[in-house]
């Protein structure tokens, strides 16, 4: 079974802070996104990668930075969090050319404060 | 209005009832369409994709209208373990990774 972990299941941090989000996959996919949900507006991508060091702007990239140095790793920075950033992250991978099909992590659910 | 617009439920139906949900999109040019599920404070999981001619996976059947551009979900004789959200989600997009829009979801309840 494809296995995406996310590091932190719950986070709460404080506004201004620096925030890593870091996500791994195990089944050598080569696309790899980030997401957050929130109630009543379901799903919206932040960012995507479709290489190592290869990233994309999703529909809502402000306030937002990823990495990708290793295929297996994508990491989400909230650079100075903000209390609007709070909110459940999603982690996902899928192999290449298949759009659509995602295999998601658990979810972190961030607090900002 | 929404590009991907699913009515949010909660569908509340008895044990061994058939139920169905609808989702309808806006763009015209959508590429492919998928159903995921979503438990309780879960990740979304795919449950199946959604072809042209329609597809079924034991109890449930998903269609495609593009004239009226909707697709639909049935799940006959419903379990209690069929409880979840149940996402659309419709690729806009082409390419390696397409461009996906999610729906809002469609919560259903099934009681004993």
């Amino acid at each position: 079974d494809v296995k995406v972990t996310q590091s932190s299941r719950y986070l709460v941090k404080r506004t201004g802070e620096k925030v890593f989000l870091e996500c791994v996959q195990d089944m050598d996919h080569e696309n790899m996104f980030w997401y957050r949900q929130d109630p009543g507006l379901g799903l919206r991508l932040i960012y995507f990668s479709y290489d190592v060091k290869m990233k994309e702007k999703g529909d809502i990239p402000e306030g937002y930075s990823v990495s990708r140095e290793k295929k297996e790793r994508f990491s989400l920075i909230l650079e100075s969090a903000s209390t609007n950033q709070t909110s459940m992250y999603l982690c996902a991978s899928s192999p290449w050319g298949t759009a659509g099909k995602l295999f998601f992590g658990s979810g972190t659910q961030l607090s900002v404060l | 209005r929404k590009e991907v617009e699913q009515d949010p439920g909660p569908f509340n139906v008895p044990e061994g009832a058939t139920v169905a949900f609808n989702c309808t999109y806006s763009n015209s040019a959508s590429q492919s369409f998928f159903w995921y599920r979503q438990d309780c404070r879960k990740e979304p999981k795919l449950l199946m994709s959604v072809y042209s001619s329609g597809n079924e996976d034991g109890r449930f059947t998903a269609q495609l209208n593009r004239a009226s551009q909707y697709i639909s979900l049935l799940i006959r004789d419903s379990k209690l373990s069929d409880s979840a959200t149940y996402l659309c989600v419709v690729n806009v997009g082409s390419g390696n990774t397409g461009k996906l829009i999610f729906g809002q979801g469609t919560t259903l309840q099934v009681k004993p």
